[in-house]
């Protein structure tokens, strides 16, 4: 994969986790960010510089400096753990990437 | 509110040929693209492709020699096909919309489907 994530990350409850997502392709192109539980499909939470659908918690934010994207959860709840991908065009520009995945756990 | 509803068949012999279609319901369909993406049993998203309304599509390019996705703009639906299957293209398929700016630099799945399970098994 163009993008690598750490395959597992864990965090106290109440507490801030980052997440990070490195990649050649994210010096000129935004990653977006994913969440998917457990027999669900995947939910949009992070895209572009640092942006929220609707309805997704303000405790979500991104950032991405040079080649790495990142997305942090501060103050992070038990319903945050989850799976997430991070996703973005990759170095030639004509196809899609998605990283490896992070599994989130929330002691 | 955006619906993305999909279908096909679910068991599938080797050889065989896999085809969904995902209708959408609600908002315009020319003003993005259209994904299908899967996911392997306990492994992460794996992008297949994009379609816009015009037909212009990108493959994977491992799966490129098998893939090929269309439109039907008049149903406001999207298709994909992938010819020869084996066991290793079993998978849960997601359909998915695609918000996007022109040069790439925005691009991201904003709404996605439920999924749909598909066996490949002999």
């Amino acid at each position: 994969s163009e993008l690598t994530q750490d395959p597992a990350v864990s965090v106290a409850l109440g507490r801030t986790v980052r997440i990070t997502c490195q990649g050649d392709s994210l010096r000129r192109y935004y990653a977006s960010w994913h969440q998917q539980k457990p027999g669900q499909a995947p939910v949009l939470v992070i895209y572009g510089q640092n942006n929220r659908p609707s309805g997704i918690p303000d405790r979500f934010s991104g950032s991405t400096s040079g080649n790495t994207a990142s997305l942090t959860i501060t103050g992070a709840q038990a319903e945050d753990e989850a799976d997430y991908y991070c996703v973005s065009r990759d170095s030639s520009g004509n196809h899609v990437v998605f990283g490896g995945g992070t599994k989130l756990t929330v002691l | 509110q955006v619906q993305l509803q999909q279908w096909g068949a679910g068991l599938l012999k080797p050889s065989e040929t896999l085809s969904l279609t995902c209708a959408v319901y609600g908002g315009s369909f020319s003003e993005y693209y259209w994904n299908w993406i899967r996911q392997p049993p306990g492994k992460g998203l794996e992008w297949i492709g994009e379609i816009n309304h015009s037909g212009s599509t990108n493959y994977n390019p491992s799966l490129k020699s098998r893939v090929t996705m269309s439109v039907d703009t008049s149903k406001k639906q999207f298709s994909l096909k992938l010819t020869s299957v084996t066991a290793a293209d079993t998978a849960v398929y997601y359909c998915a919309r695609v918000s996007y700016s022109s040069d790439w630099v925005y691009y991201y799945m904003d709404v996605w489907g439920k999924g749909t399970t598909v066996t490949v098994s002999s």
